[in-house]
């Protein structure tokens, strides 16, 4: 199994909503990480968790809420999102931090 | 941090060949990939150089000289379904930061 899943696939959401974004890997990777990709832009690196434990954060605002609850999950909580923060959200893996990363399909979020 | 470089576009003929280059500055290098991503689809996993030199995978080289914080990736015997954006990355530090992507677009 070679694959990153991720759901949902598309997410319309208001300002005031909660959700939650899903990732999934098999492959027993040890480093996960989430990505934020605008249109004709490249992936901007979010989040990174390193055997399970939050490695790297970007700066990113608290209304992003990464978790790792085991080493084959990944979720980003999302609250009181802003609509900037529309975009194309991508979770990855690697066997570790530094290494080839495969990346899951992505959420294409929309805040309205 | 890191600063990456690539050309914005790239235009080729069917059954040419195609160097996209890139350069790079960045502390701690611990490799350099590149990616393909076909628009509106996630990025793909090309090839992988740590080392100097030449890694060749079918269609698809990638080179790297760490000296000069140079890499090209060459296509060749370009086929239509090649036009996408082709993503320079590089791990510095053991942090992965992407270039902005050359948009190839191959032409009958």
């Amino acid at each position: 199994d070679t694959e990153v899943t991720q759901t949902p696939k598309h997410l319309v959401m208001g300002m005031t909503n909660k959700k939650s974004l899903k990732c999934e890997q098999h492959m027993g990777h040890r480093a996960m990480y989430w990505y934020k990709q605008k249109a004709k832009k490249p992936p901007e690196l979010m989040f990174v968790y390193s055997y399970e434990k939050l490695s790297i954060n970007e700066s990113v605002p608290s209304r992003f809420s990464p978790e790792c609850p085991n080493s084959s999950l990944l979720n980003l909580h999302l609250h009181a999102l802003q609509p900037e923060d529309s975009a194309l959200y991508l979770c990855a893996s690697s066997q570790e931090e530094g290494a080839e990363q495969y990346f899951g399909p992505g959420t294409r979020l929309t805040v309205t | 941090g890191q600063n990456i470089d690539q050309p914005t576009e790239m235009t080729a003929t069917e059954g040419a060949i195609v160097q996209i280059n890139c350069t790079y500055q960045t502390s701690g290098f611990n490799g350099l990939f590149w990616y393909q991503q076909h628009a509106g689809e996630a990025p793909t996993f090309l090839s992988y150089n740590v080392l100097d030199g030449l890694e060749e995978k079918g269609r698809f080289s990638s080179f790297l000289s760490r000296s000069k914080g140079y890499s090209y990736l060459l296509l060749k015997e370009l086929q239509m379904k090649d036009s996408a954006s082709y993503l320079c990355a590089v791990v510095g530090d053991y942090k992965l930061s992407f270039g902005a992507g050359t948009t190839v677009t191959v032409r009958a």
